[in-house]
């Protein structure tokens, strides 16, 4: 059973172009993330959501939105596409305990959305 | 500012030779560390992490890790490696506790000569 996974795998467009990356956990966690992961294999946060409120919104173009209906779910959308947009996006999923229940938790990662903007 | 440094881009090691993967750190508060693996075309994988306790931490894979403060260091370590440990290693700190982002390392690339 898949933990996070993300729809499409691999997205394919033209500049200016908007797209979006779905994401979904079964794991109940009440944090979720997207990563950019550039080409150099550096990887980046871009947003952060818990129980679907923004907590993290780094240094991102607002061409960037992403929304959050419900704790499970976490999608991004890209408006008007630019060469530099190209990267593996990854989701990835996070439950905090408090200190009595073993502190911060690893996150679990989707399987990466690789974008290509011609 | 938090911020987290692996110096070594690859490291190269002869399978069944022990592997050190290094990290340093540099947080405010207390620092929360964690590695990750990750395999070509696939998501990061949870290796270990310290968050308090016993300096020393043992993970998946047969690996572990030593949490150093006096040298602000994290470094991922396996006593004997596999062809298969071949994959990037990202280390990752987080500062303090509650809503905080973690920072990734740039990765090093771990290469398992057979």
């Amino acid at each position: 059973d898949t933990a996070v996974s993300q729809t499409p795998k691999y997205l394919v467009t033209q500049m200016g172009n908007d797209k979006s990356i779905k994401c979904e956990q079964n794991l109940g966690h009440d944090t979720m993330y997207w990563y950019k992961q550039d080409s150099k294999k550096f990887l980046k946060i871009m947003f952060s959501y818990n129980n679907k409120e923004l907590i993290i919104n780094e240094t991102v173009p607002n061409r960037f939105s992403p929304k959050s209906p419900d704790k499970a779910h976490l999608n991004l959308h890209i408006n008007s596409l630019e060469l530099g947009d190209s990267a593996v996006y990854f989701c990835a999923s996070s439950q905090d305990w408090g200190w009595d229940r073993g502190g911060p938790n690893e996150q679990f990662f989707g399987p990466g959305t690789r974008l290509t903007v011609l | 500012a938090q911020s987290v440094a692996q110096p070594e881009d690859q490291v190269n090691v002869a399978e069944g030779n022990p592997l050190t993967v290094k990290c340093t750190y540099s947080v405010s508060g207390n620092p929360y560390l964690f590695w990750y693996v990750q395999y070509p075309n696939r998501g990061l994988q949870f290796l270990l992490k310290y968050i308090t306790g016993d300096n020393l931490v043992k993970g998946s894979y047969g690996f572990e890790a030593e949490f150093n403060k006096s040298q602000t260091s994290f470094h991922l370590k396996k006593p004997s490696a596999l062809v298969s440990d071949s994959a990037l290693y990202f280390c990752a700190v987080r500062d303090g506790w509650g809503y905080q982002k973690v920072t990734f390392g740039t990765g090093t690339k771990l290469q398992v000569i057979p």
